[in-house]
């Protein structure tokens, strides 16, 4: 079965500070996309980015970095130089395939961790 | 922009009461999906639906049903509320086809069960 792990459940800041964001997975496909998604407060989810298995190049957007290691199943999310506007509950997801070797999308999510921005 | 509209942002019902929360979306999508999400857990997938009239159970699909009778909607029934099915209930939809395209997600229906 498929799992991801957000081991942190919250996380304070003081605004300014960089801070990383852990996501762990398992899965036994070696054709895999993971995914990360901002919930602000308004509660809708945000898509942020996706990384196929085969593609391990980080990826830089603004004050957001990703690094995916697939030798540590690990999708590191990090906030450079964070804004109060940053706090929110960030999810980690994992898409699998059915059991017939179709993709829906569908998505198996982290527990999410809680990132407060302090001014 | 995609935009994915759920029925209500706030309902409370009753025990034993037959629960019906609406999804639309307007991007002509072919994947359409139904979370609950708890604290602490995450979300978790209750249906999803690849096609109209096409069903598929998630992780948690006991006490619910689904229907896709049109593409842009996908409606989640309790079909008997209990107060475990209290919750924030969020849809989405993606295009469907060679998956693992993003989601895009509605606001979220929290959901109260007395």
């Amino acid at each position: 079965a498929q799992k991801v792990t957000q081991a942190q459940t919250e996380i304070s800041v003081v605004e300014k500070e960089d801070v990383t964001l852990d996501c762990v997975y398992e899965t036994r496909d070696t054709t895999y996309y993971l995914f990360w998604y901002k919930q602000p407060p308004s509660g809708e989810l945000v898509f942020l980015i996706r990384r196929n298995s085969f593609d391990e190049q980080n990826e830089i957007s603004g004050r957001y970095s990703w690094n995916f290691q697939k030798s540590t199943s690990s999708f590191n999310f990090t906030i450079t130089a964070s804004q109060v506007v940053d706090s929110a509950v960030y999810f980690c997801a994992l898409s699998e395939r059915t059991a017939g070797g179709t993709s829906y999308g569908k998505l198996t999510f982290g527990q999410g961790t809680i990132l407060t921005v302090h001014p | 922009d995609v935009k994915v509209t759920q029925s209500s942002r706030y309902l409370v019902k009753r025990t034993g009461e037959k629960v019906f929360l609406e999804c639309v979306q307007d991007m002509d999508h072919e994947n359409m999906f139904w979370y609950r999400q708890d604290p602490g857990l995450g979300l978790r997938l209750i249906y999803f639906s690849y096609d109209v009239k096409m069903k598929e159970k998630g992780d948690i699909p006991e006490g619910y049903s689904v229907s896709r009778e049109k593409k842009e909607r996908f409606s989640l029934i309790l079909e008997s509320a209990s107060t475990n099915q209290t919750s924030m209930y969020l849809c989405a939809s993606a295009i469907g086809g060679v998956g693992n395209q993003p989601q895009h997600f509605g606001d979220g229906t929290r959901l109260s069960i007395l």
